[in-house]
């Protein structure tokens, strides 16, 4: 059981380029969640999918797309990189279960130059 | 608006001494609170919600709803205690967004 996983795990862009973080669940839950963690600014949420075909921006959507393909997977694409976009993403996922706890994944580290 | 503070950066407490990690929150309505733990070379992790009232690796948290507030406490830290500790937010449907907080990295001396 592999719970969250996330690809690639370390990444280097240069500025303009474009890439697409993937993220598999094989827990069978209803939500996803994509994270920046950023020091001294904590875990920042980017987008959010409350279920399958529906996605909702959260604290910091500029810059980013996603898609939620199906049930398990849950991608966030970079169209245009900037340094601003380096971070460490996280993917989570959560049952739907309104006291349901999130499953994380390992993150992926992001370097923009 | 979901808000979620946590004041302090870093908190450095010897071994053996209580610990009170500080959580604030806004939220018009009934939030889920949680706190999340990473520690080195590991996942983010839950260590314990509100709602279930438990305590866990001898860690405890009471919801303060006149206060908002959700701290942690432990009275007694261990060294493996170490680790960076997140507040989080869910307000009360499936569908809703999880926030977190800044994020207080606990450091115990020995």
């Amino acid at each position: 059981n592999a719970g969250v996983t996330q690809t690639p795990k370390f990444q280097v862009l240069k500025t303009g380029q474009s890439m697409t973080l993937q993220c598999a669940q094989d827990m069978n839950h209803n939500s996803m969640y994509w994270y920046r963690q950023d020091p001294g600014m904590g875990l920042r949420l980017i987008y959010y999918s409350a279920s399958e075909g529906t996605t909702d921006k959260g604290e910091v959507p500029n810059g980013y797309n996603v898609s939620r393909l199906n049930k398990r997977e849950f991608s966030l694409r970079l169209e245009s990189a900037a340094p601003s976009q380096t971070s460490v993403y996280f993917c989570a996922s959560i049952s739907g279960q309104a006291t349901g706890e999130l499953f994380f994944g390992e993150g992926s580290r992001l370097t923009v130059l | 608006a979901q808000r979620v503070t946590q004041p302090e950066k870093l908190l450095s407490v010897f071994k053996g001494a209580p610990v009170e990690l500080k959580c604030n929150y806004s939220y018009s309505g009934s939030p889920e609170l949680f706190w999340y733990v990473q520690y080195s070379r590991q996942r983010l992790q839950l260590l314990l919600r509100h709602i279930s009232r438990e305590s866990i690796k001898g860690f405890t948290a009471d919801l303060n709803k006149g206060e908002t507030s959700f701290h942690l406490k432990k009275p007694f830290a261990q060294e493996e205690d170490s680790a960076m500790y997140y507040c989080a937010l869910k307000g009360y449907s499936s569908a809703s967004k999880i926030i977190f907080g800044s994020g207080t990295r606990l450091s115990i001396r020995p």
